[in-house]
């Protein structure tokens, strides 16, 4: 089976603009979880999608928003960009039943904000 | 809130010794307990997970145990070779959001030839 893509895998962007990326799970999986990595707060989660739908939350701002599609392809959206918003974006999928803990990471998107 | 903590944050140990790296996680139903492995400029990579209805796994030099009284997790590498040299974490995750895992904070190991 292909592994998680993830595109684009650099982006660079000015403070306030708005960016797009986007993450194609495991084939079967049903499950997109996204979540930022930087050096000073590690790996931290952003929301997770499920059947098109937003099943669990994070704690960022709401300019961080997401979606997913009928193929479990997903897209995360973050708006009015801020230099803190620099880092890498990894998305993982996962079986997404219940007990279907395993999440299988992709190679990420690194974005920089200038 | 839901919290992992990760210690030591880096480590150091010569080829062929065992390394240890220790977590605790602060929310009693926690209940999945994975490790990443992640290498330089690569994607974290699970390597061994832990159910807490189970006190230890191994998988060949990778071992984790698992202590849920103290609610603390460990994960023990023997026989360590240098291409276990990464950054490694912890998590932590529970039923009612499976798919929400909190990660400790990672530890840089290091081994020396």
């Amino acid at each position: 089976k292909a592994g998680v893509t993830q595109t684009p895998r650099y982006l660079i962007k000015t403070r306030g603009q708005q960016v797009t990326l986007s993450c194609s799970p495991i084939s079967g999986h049903r499950s997109v979880s996204w979540y930022q990595q930087t050096p000073g707060q590690g790996l931290q989660f952003l929301f997770e999608y499920f059947s098109e739908t937003q099943r669990n939350k994070g704690n960022f701002p709401g300019r961080f928003s997401g979606r997913q599609f009928s193929n479990s392809r997903s897209e995360m959206n973050v708006s009015t960009l801020e230099l803190g918003d620099s880092a890498l974006y990894l998305c993982a999928s996962s079986l997404g039943g219940p007990l279907a803990y395993e999440q299988y990471f992709g190679p990420g998107t690194r974005l920089t904000v200038t | 809130g839901e919290n992992v903590e990760q210690h030591p944050s880096t480590l150091s140990v010569q080829e062929g010794d065992s390394a240890v790296i220790k977590c605790t996680y602060s929310d009693s139903a926690s209940n999945y307990f994975p490790w990443y492995k992640q290498e330089l400029g690569k994607r974290p990579q699970l390597i061994i997970d832990i159910r807490s209805n189970v006190g230890e796994k191994k998988d060949q030099r990778i071992a984790v145990t698992l202590n849920k009284t103290a609610k603390h997790f460990s994960l023990h590498i023997t026989e360590t070779q240098p291409e276990d040299s990464a950054v490694y974490f912890c998590a932590a995750s529970k039923s009612s959001s499976a798919s929400k895992i909190i990660f400790g904070s990672g530890t840089r190991l290091s081994i020396r030839p």
